[in-house]
């Protein structure tokens, strides 16, 4: 069985310039997570999509950040425009749905770097 | 949810059980205690979860403490791909859960 996928695996942008990441999820999972993660720290959730419709987007930063799930099956995340504090690997994860006991199974992320 | 207290690093000879502690004390009776683990530059990944009973599969054993307040991940037998950081994370049941990690413990099996 496929994993979860994301690309690119690294990126590396000047501040100031727009950059998106994609995910595909498992197939089948109708709930797809975008996180963040610091170096050294734990992911933070950004948005939480049921099928289509973001049910949880309180901690995505609206001013640059944006998420689109078309179709609901892949994701895009895109900031624009991007700041050297947007440095982190941005993970995609996703579910057989929102319940607690579907576990969440995380693709491998895309390290972003902002010069 | 619950917040979690977890060593910020453990040390395991290979071969031994690792025992990973992680203090609850304010999870209420609703609340699961979930652990996941992250190997250096992957995703997070599930290992095991658990409410009230003690819990086994194929990769860890969960210990929940009788009152429920903190609980113990055993690796059985360590190897060197069990090197990662470990989280542990209480969260509520139902729909709307969130996975809320903390700094989680690194666990580092040694030759």
């Amino acid at each position: 069985e496929a994993g979860v996928v994301q690309s690119p695996r690294y990126k590396i942008i000047e501040k100031k310039q727009p950059v998106a990441f994609w995910c595909n999820p498992i197939s089948g999972h109708n709930t797809l997570y975008w996180y963040l993660q610091n170096l050294g720290q734990g992911p933070e959730l950004l948005i939480r999509y049921e099928n289509e419709e973001a049910v949880d987007d309180s901690q995505l930063p609206k001013d640059r950040f944006s998420a689109e799930r078309l179709k609901g099956v892949d994701s895009t995340l895109k900031i624009q425009p991007a700041e050297l504090g947007d440095s982190a690997v941005y993970l995609c994860a996703s579910s057989l749905g929102l319940a607690v006991y579907n576990e969440q199974f995380f693709g491998p992320g895309t390290r972003l770097t902002v010069l | 949810d619950a917040k979690t207290t977890q060593p910020t690093s453990m040390d395991c000879a290979e071969g031994r059980a690792a025992n990973l502690p992680c203090n609850h004390s304010t999870i209420s009776g609703n609340e699961y205690v979930y652990w996941y683990r992250q190997i250096h530059s992957q995703g997070p990944q599930y290992i095991i979860h658990g409410l009230k009973n003690n819990e086994t599969n194929e990769m860890a054993s969960l210990i929940i403490t009788e009152d429920r307040k903190s609980s113990t991940l055993i690796l059985p037998h360590a190897t060197l791909r069990d090197t990662a950081v470990y989280y542990c994370i209480v969260i509520s049941g139902g729909s709307n859960y969130k996975l809320t990690f903390g700094k989680g413990t690194l666990l580092t099996v040694n030759p």
